[in-house]
């Protein structure tokens, strides 16, 4: 059974950092793209970031892009999204989700399995 | 970036009835289109994949049409359980982009 178990969302001021992580389990990790997918409160879903199954080529949306960066340790099932320069505006569930295909043609598909995500909230 | 626009953002159906979602692409995505649905407190759920294919699991009242620009949603014969929000996304192109959602809701 796949699982997806986010973790790391907590209140932070403006300005700080924080680290998300996704530890996955019942699949192939490394031979499939990983990605971050945030939901404002009473808002719709807003991509993040997508990672490849090697970790080698990265994706990001232009709203955090040079403050997000996403990586994976696929000795540990694990992706990270360490998240600098916080704004008021990525106040968000943050869910991770997998791509439904096996990145050996690209990545950044459609998205079939999604955990049940974590909250970060930026506020002073 | 590809702006994807649902519509209506609101759709009162009744019990036993079908309902049709439109999703429109700013640009052309081909088939790289995908809707979900999800319910309050909870993470969204894949339906329909390749603008037309059911993903693992998913009864056929739900059945998704289109190509290019403009994706239909047909959900037949509404059960309780369908009443949710649901969002077309497109992968066609990054930056990877959703629509702004559907509510379905009991008439």
């Amino acid at each position: 059974e796949v699982q997806l178990l986010e973790s790391g969302g907590v209140l932070v001021q403006p300005g700080g950092s924080l680290r998300l992580s996704c530890a996955a389990s019942g699949f192939s990790f490394s031979n499939f793209a990983m990605n971050w997918v945030r939901q404002a409160p009473g808002k719709g879903l807003e991509w993040v970031s997508s990672i490849d199954g090697s970790g080698g080529r990265t994706y990001y949306a232009d709203s955090v892009k040079g403050r997000f960066t996403f990586s994976r340790d696929n000795s540990k099932n694990t992706v990270y999204l360490q998240m600098n320069s916080l704004r008021a505006e990525d106040t968000a569930t943050y869910y991770c989700a997998k791509d439904r295909r096996a990145s050996g043609s690209g990545f950044g598909f459609e998205l079939d399995y999604w955990g049940q995500g974590t909250l970060v909230t930026v506020s002073s | 970036e590809i702006v994807m626009t649902q519509s209506p953002a609101t759709l009162s159906v009744s019990p036993g009835e079908r309902a049709t979602l439109s999703c429109r692409a700013s640009q052309s995505v081909n088939s790289g289109l995908a809707w979900y649905q999800q319910k309050p407190g909870q993470a969204p759920r894949l339906l329909i994949y390749g603008a037309s294919t059911r993903a693992t699991g998913i009864p056929p009242r739900f059945s998704g049409s289109g190509s290019g620009t403009d994706f239909t949603l047909t959900i037949s014969g509404l059960q309780s359980e369908d009443f949710a929000i649901y969002y077309c996304h497109q992968y066609s192109d990054w930056p990877l982009t959703f629509g702004g959602g559907t509510k379905v809701e009991i008439k």
